[in-house]
């Protein structure tokens, strides 16, 4: 079946601009993750949706992140002023409980902010 | 606070060489343990998840270990090709939780024809 889809694959923004990033997760998983790779380091949590439960905020780094995941399925990740330093790709994932919380990851979108 | 570590950071070998690669945990209350590749520019597959009351896990020619007491995991690699060459990531979910993934910073891998 389909995985976990995320768009855009690219997105290049201009400092002080906000940017959304949408992810799509496999049908039918309850839970889905955002996480940051920034360049030299490593994963980094930032959000958790879990069924209807209110979301882990705690990996946010600042209060221009938040996210949002609408009737249980697609989420958008949401950046506002954006920074240099909020470069880096961002992944999405989804579990179920079913699969042991096993995540499957999607592509991934790249921000550059000049 | 749960770290995870990963050694070694790169790793050369030639094709044909079976190879083990590292990770270790600081808390051993964990729900369960992934291994990821991640191949340059992309997004990560997902290789094998160990649950926590696991000691192991098979596919192909991977086979990853568990030693909860002692905070260790191994990926075992059999009969290395250059198809294999990519980074490999080691996650843990922290016990009690079915939340985020903690991940160690991942060992290069590197195979030579």
């Amino acid at each position: 079946g389909a995985g976990v889809s995320q768009s855009p694959s690219n997105k290049v923004t201009e400092k002080g601009k906000d940017v959304e990033l949408r992810c799509d997760p496999i049908s039918g998983h309850t839970a889905l993750y955002w996480y940051r790779q920034s360049l030299g380091q490593g994963l980094e949590f930032l959000i958790y949706f879990q069924g209807n439960s209110a979301p882990d905020k705690s990996g946010l780094p600042s209060d221009r992140f938040s996210a949002e995941r609408t009737g249980g399925s697609v989420s958008t990740l949401t950046i506002q002023r954006t920074q240099q330093e909020d470069s880096a790709v961002y992944l999405c994932a989804s579990s179920s409980q079913r699969g042991g919380y096993e995540q499957y990851f999607g592509p991934g979108t790249r921000l550059t902010v000049t | 606070k749960q770290e995870v570590t990963q050694i070694p950071a790169a790793l050369s070998v030639p094709e044909g060489e079976n190879l083990v690669l590292n990770c270790s945990f600081t808390d051993s209350a964990i729900y369960n343990l992934q291994w990821f590749r991640q191949d340059p520019g992309k997004g990560l597959t997902s290789l094998l998840l160990i649950q926590s009351s696991q000691r192991e896990q098979t596919s192909g020619r991977l086979n990853a270990s568990l030693d909860k007491s002692s905070g260790r995991s191994t990926l075992y690699i059999a009969a290395s090709q250059p198809g294999d060459s990519a980074t490999y990531l080691c996650a843990v979910i922290p016990g009690g939780s079915q939340g985020n993934l903690i991940f160690g910073k991942g060992t290069k891998l590197s195979v030579k024809p």
